[in-house]
Parts: structure tokens; C-alpha cells; sequence
């Protein structure tokens, strides 16, 4: 199975800074990584899938890059909203896996 | 409006076995491949099981493969998840999701989740 690492487990940021996530495949996945967001209590959204395209309704200042096993997701200005939970998740091969999140908490 | 509709959840003893359906409504329902993610309270996410769209070819994480068993019957929209020899480890919110019709997987929507609860 494909394991997926995210990096940090949690961060600390304040509203306006600009905020990387990593995410690292044991393996090479192609551009096949999507981002998710989780809020407490609720289902987990879509923002970014195929590595860099930006799920319908996602805002902008939200980027993804990367290829291979080196994955980033990027908020270029932090708003109130996006303080969350992200996940990761490769679809190249089944079983699908998922990073074990990136906690983003107000500084 | 595409709406995904888990139910079936429950508490149930180690061994047991339960089914969780999906309703699915406000899309071609019988385009979609279809998934389940669980998710055990305060941690992550674990992708379960998927099916394509005809229902011909299924595929299981390994940690429920042989116990579970993903069907659909898309004359009436729904999905369904068979879990039987249930331990605590299956203890989770389960979601149904919807992959993108087209192209790569895309998990473009989820339910709000039905709650499994493993314990005697």
C-alpha cells in the first residue's frame, strides 16, 4: 500500500500569512493527490484534485503543486474560514490512503 | 442539488454484522463510481471501498477486505456497505462519497456520515 505523510501535523498561523502543507508519497503517484479540508463536525470538502486543479467553488488563494512523491498545498493568505483540518489522499492505485492531516490553528 | 444520505449506523456486538445504505439524489446516480471513507472520531480518514459505476468491479482496503462487501443497486439510487465479523476497530463515522464521472477519481461530494459503534 501507498503511505501517505503529511507534514506538519499541526501549525499555528495567523489570519493574512501565507501557509504550506507537504504531503509525501512512499512511492510515486503521478500527479494523482488530492487536498481536502475538515471542519469539526463536518463532512470533508474537496479543494484540490490532480495535483493542482481547484475543486468548483474553492477560493483562489488555495494551490497545489507538485508531482511524483512531493506534494504542497498552498493558502496565500489565510482567512478566518480556512483554520481546519487537511488532508491529503492519493488516488493512483487502490487501496486508496489518505496523509494523517495537518491540524491549522489560530496563532 | 447533489445529496448523499447515510443510514443504517448503529451500536452493535463484536461479531455482528450491519448494512449501511447511502440515498443518492440530484445526480445520474448510475455514472458515478461510488466510495466509502470511516473515520474514527477525533482522527483520520481511512478510504474503505469503492465501486464502479455498473456495480461490475469493487475494490477494499485491506484492513475490511473478505468482512465487507460494497453493492449498489441504482434502480433505486442507493449504495450499500455489508460489514459483517465487526471488531472495535471498525468503530467509526462512515461517509459516502461520490467520485467525478469522468477522468481521474475526484471524490467531489460527501454525505454527513452514519455512525458505527463495535462493543459489546
Amino acid at each position: 500500500d501507498i503511505q501517505m505523510t503529511q507534514s506538519p501535523s499541526s501549525l499555528s498561523a495567523s489570519v493574512g500569512d501565507k501557509v504550506t502543507i507537504t504531503c509525501r508519497a512512499s512511492q510515486t503517484i503521478d500527479i494523482y493527490l488530492s487536498w481536502f479540508q475538515q471542519k469539526p463536525g463536518r463532512a470533508p470538502k474537496l479543494l484540490i484534485y490532480t495535483t493542482s486543479n481547484l475543486h468548483s467553488g474553492v477560493p483562489s488563494r488555495f494551490s497545489g503543486s507538485g508531482s511524483g512523491a512531493d506534494f504542497t498545498l498552498t493558502i496565500s493568505s489565510l482567512q478566518p474560514e480556512d483554520f481546519a483540518t487537511y488532508y491529503c489522499q492519493q488516488s493512483y492505485s487502490t487501496p486508496y490512503t489518505f496523509g494523517q492531516g495537518t491540524k491549522l490553528e489560530i496563532k | 442539488e447533489v445529496q448523499l444520505v447515510e443510514s443504517g449506523g448503529g451500536l452493535v456486538q463484536p461479531g455482528g454484522s450491519l448494512r449501511l445504505s447511502c440515498a443518492a439524489s440530484g445526480f445520474t446516480f448510475s455514472r458515478h463510481w461510488m466510495h466509502w471513507v470511516r473515520q474514527v472520531p477525533g482522527k483520520g480518514l481511512e478510504w474503505v471501498s469503492r465501486i464502479k459505476s455498473d456495480g461490475t468491479r469493487t475494490h477494499y482496503a485491506d484492513s475490511v477486505k473478505g468482512r465487507f462487501i460494497i453493492s449498489r443497486d441504482n434502480a433505486k439510487n442507493t449504495l450499500y456497505l455489508q460489514m459483517s465479523s465487526l471488531t472495535d476497530e471498525d468503530t467509526a463515522l462512515y461517509y459516502c462519497v461520490r467520485d467525478f464521472p469522468e477522468g481521474p477519481t475526484r471524490l467531489d461530494y460527501w454525505g454527513q456520515g452514519t455512525l458505527v459503534a463495535v462493543s459489546s
